[in-house]
């Protein structure tokens, strides 16, 4: 079956520190990989996405992501983590050409301590 | 300004008693879709819409209508509610297939 999983629930780093918050996914071929933010009491906004390509992404807000299919994964990283940084993430995936069907992985809570 | 807009943010409720929350957006968008967030669930996909007239059923439609009239609007209706739809509802929308989705702000909804 389709599917991505975010291992971590809730991370904690200090304001400064580098992030890498994992993703991996399950799925036959290559999907379309997606990492969006959700602040609190605010919907979702797109951080970044994955089609093919170049597997290092750029993203908003200094994020970037690597796509590695030997490891079916999709972690999201940022070098510095800024306080304002802190909010859930989730990675979501669509299933290939053609789809509309967004799955989303249950979400990374980060907090950031100053 | 490009947006998905619903409402109410914040909706109290008893049990039974129907409600619609409406969804918005102005981008001229073909798909729309309505999810709920719950802690520890993730967001999970209660119905979509490819466009006008076109609708159907996502992971967890049960106890949810939606319609789909015109090309902007994309209403959830809960003809009865029940306890167990207190959730966060997000609408979200896209122009194409394969294209990310723009989300609404959410719509908390409490059924006592």
């Amino acid at each position: 079956a389709q599917s991505v999983t975010q291992p971590d629930i809730h991370i904690t780093v200090s304001e400064g520190a580098s992030l890498e918050l994992r993703c991996n996914y399950s799925y036959g071929a290559t999907p379309y990989l997606f990492w969006y933010v959700q602040s609190p009491g605010q919907g979702l906004q797109l951080l970044l996405k994955y089609f093919s390509g170049d597997t290092l992404v750029q993203g908003i807000k200094g994020f970037e992501a690597e796509f590695k299919r030997s490891q079916s994964s999709f972690n999201l990283r940022k070098p510095s983590v800024h306080w304002s940084d802190a909010a859930e993430y989730f990675c979501a995936f669509l299933s290939g050409a053609g789809s509309y069907q967004l799955t989303f992985g249950k979400g990374t809570k980060l907090s950031v301590i100053p | 300004e490009a947006q998905v807009t619903q409402n109410p943010r914040y909706l109290i409720t008893v049990t039974g008693k129907k409600l619609t929350v409406t969804c918005s957006q102005n981008m001229n968008h073909e798909y729309m879709s309505w999810y709920r967030q719950d802690p520890g669930l993730g967001l999970r996909q209660i119905y979509y819409s490819m466009n006008v007239e076109v609708t159907d059923k996502g992971d967890v439609p049960e106890g949810y209508k939606v319609s789909r009239k015109e090309k902007r609007n994309f209403p959830l209706i809960l003809e009865s509610p029940s306890p167990n739809q207190t959730s966060l509802y997000f609408c979200a929308s896209a122009d194409r297939e394969n294209s990310p989705l723009h989300f609404g702000n959410g719509t908390r909804l409490t059924v006592t």
